[in-house]
């Protein structure tokens, strides 16, 4: 149980084009979802929390017009990057969280973004 | 700011034998958890410890915490080969939002 999926595994686009991501929980409903940032061989970095029908809480230094997070539904959070630069390839992760507030996160399994 | 810190940040060991890694946060937490990563893929989660517990064992896995030394330690022990991974610690303040913060991670090769 308490699966996330995430969608697309890997993309590459174009400088300038915008990329959605989306992550789904698939058996369980999820108020509130994580979105993180992984560069190469270091940690998370929470870019922002997704919160079922109400704008997003973004981290501080988080463009929130550049990382567009919407999530509308208790099962779907979608991460839109806007106007992609080569900086923003990466590798970009959600969570979720099912019950209690400070219980475990279920992760998806990332989506690598390569900006050409 | 990383709320947790991890050592070592690499860790090359024999399998067979155990690892040990160990992580420091700074702020009072409700609890605190162990995540494993493979490469590329997402986070898995491993064990959760609250804050009004001191040990806690699931498998091979054994996991303390030191609330006034603000430190936990994550041990693996007669590792295997598919042990390898990277290990993340990861906190939640006590106030504010519901969010974990992680760690540096600990980058763990078990050699056959």
């Amino acid at each position: 149980g308490a699966v996330v999926s995430q969608h697309p595994s890997w993309v590459i686009c174009k400088s300038g084009t915008s990329v959605k991501i989306e992550c789904r929980s698939l058996d369980f409903q999820a108020t509130t979802m994580f979105w993180y940032r992984q560069f190469p061989k270091q940690s998370l970095m929470l870019m922002a929390t997704s919160n079922e029908g109400s704008k997003a809480t973004y981290e501080q230094g988080v463009e929130k017009d550049k990382f567009l997070i919407n999530h509308a539904s208790l099962t779907l959070s979608t991460l839109t990057v806007t106007s992609a630069h080569p900086e923003d390839s990466s590798f970009y992760i959600c969570s979720a969280r099912e019950g209690r507030a400070f219980g475990p996160l279920h992760f998806g399994n990332g989506t690598r973004l390569t900006v050409t | 700011s990383q709320q947790g810190e991890e050592d070592p940040q690499a860790l090359s060991i024999q399998e067979g034998e155990n690892a040990t890694m160990n992580c420091s946060y700074k702020t009072s937490i409700n609890n605190l958890q162990w995540y494993r990563q493979n490469s590329g893929r997402g986070l898995v989660h491993l064990i959760l410890i609250r804050s009004n517990e001191r040990e806690k064992h699931s498998g091979r896995l054994r996991v303390t915490l030191d609330t006034s030394k603000k430190s936990s330690s994550l041990l693996i022990t007669a590792s295997r080969a598919a042990d390898t991974a990277s290990y993340f610690c990861a906190t939640d303040a006590r106030q504010g939002a519901q969010k974990l913060v992680f760690g540096q991670g600990t980058r763990l090769t078990i050699n056959p």
